[in-house]
Order: C-alpha cells, then structure tokens, then sequence
C-alpha cells in the first residue's frame, strides 16, 4: 500500500516552454502533497504544499507563478513548470500524505527534468 | 533557526558489517523523526520512523535511535548487503507538518 506515482519520470524541454508533471497516491486518498526539488548531490528542499480543493502554500523564494500547483482531486496533484529555463533543470518529488499532522510522507519516484 | 544535519557525508562498510549513520537536529520541540533511503535516480523510500516519546525503535535489519539529550538521531542497519548501498536521509517533521531533510549521507557496502 502507499504507493504514489509521477508521471513523466523524465522529461526535456526547451528553454521558454511549460512542463506538466503529475503526482498520484494510487491507493490513498491524500489529504495533502507536497512537491520537492533536490539537485544533484542535494538534500530534498521543499517547494510547496499542496491541499486538495485550496491554494498551494509555497516556501520562502520559490515563485508561484512560475510553478503552478493544481490538487483538483485526493489522488492527483500536478505541477507546472512555466516558461522552463535551464536553471530550473533538477529531480522533481512529490510525496503524499493521508491526514493530519505526523502522518508518513509517502514519496514518488521523481521526475527529472532537463530543460536545453 | 531549524536545521537537520548529518556528520558524514560518506560511509564505506563491509558486507555483513553494521553501519551506522548519525544525524544531529536543533530544534528541540520535534517530536516525529524519520529515516528515508534514496537509491540514485529515485525517490525516497520510507525506512523507519521514531517518535520523540521513545528512545529506540526496531525494524528489519534496522534500529532508529533518539537521544533528546543531545538532539541525535542514528539509524542503525545491521549485516549491512550490497542493496543497502544508497543515501541515507533523516528528516525532522516541524509544528507545520511540514519534512525538514537532512545533508544525506552515502552508503556503500564493498563486497
């Protein structure tokens, strides 16, 4: 149980163009997402977190409006990388949770995103 | 300010040997610690978790220490196999829910 699930697992774009990338719990209903970033050699540094049906609460110098997260339903969150440029190349992770507070983060596999 | 930090970066053992990685945190008001695996180019992957109204923890092959004396955390792996080899992440859970990561520190297990 407690699988989740990004989709694509790797992606490369060109500079100036828009990524999707999809985080599903595909056999939980997540209260919340969270959605990480980690650069090679890295520690995973938290971007946003995300809460089916409100706005995304994003960390401190991360810009929404250039990464746009959706949570429409308790299994998908999705996160848009906008106007992608090359410094924005790095292993995407999203992780899910099922409630409250000090609940296991369950963590998907990671998109890899290369932007030329 | 918060912060999760691990003593060494790398650890090199021998199959079949223990290991054991530390982690050091600061803020003393956490109470929901935990350790993840990371093998390279994937996400990662619950190993054990430990609540601060507890000392130690056990699971397979694996033993989570907590001493809130000195704000240290261990994770414990014994007869350490070749599969173990990855990165090794504690994390510390704020009052906001939210995961605070550790620098990480790389296994490898020689044969």
């Amino acid at each position: 149980g407690a699988v989740v699930s990004q989709h694509p697992s790797w992606v490369i774009c060109k500079s100036g163009t828009s990524v999707k990338i999809e985080c599903r719990s595909l056999d939980f209903q997540a209260t919340t997402m969270f959605w990480y970033r980690q650069f090679p050699k890295q520690s995973l540094m938290l971007m946003a977190t995300s809460n089916e049906g409100s706005k995304a609460t994003y960390e401190q110098g991360v810009e929404k409006d250039k990464f746009l997260i959706n949570h429409a339903s308790l299994t998908l969150s999705t996160l848009t990388v906008t106007s992608a440029h090359p410094e924005d190349s790095s292993f995407y992770i999203c992780s899910a949770r099922l409630g409250a507070f000090t609940d296991t983060q369950y963590f998907g596999p990671g998109t890899r995103l290369t932007v030329l | 300010g918060e912060s999760v930090g691990l003593h060494l970066p790398t650890l090199s053992v021998q199959e079949g040997d223990n290991s054991i990685i530390n982690c050091a945190y600061s803020n003393s008001a956490s109470d929901y610690f935990i350790w993840y695996k990371q093998e390279s180019g994937k996400g990662p992957q619950f190993i054990i978790d430990i609540r601060s109204n507890m000392d130690k923890r056990q699971g397979q092959r694996v033993t989570v220490l907590l001493n809130k004396t000195v704000k240290h955390l261990s994770l414990q792996i014994a007869a350490t196999q070749p599969g173990d080899s990855a990165v090794y992440f504690c994390a510390e859970e704020d009052k906001g829910g939210k995961l605070i990561f550790g620098q990480g520190t790389e296994l490898s297990v020689k044969p």
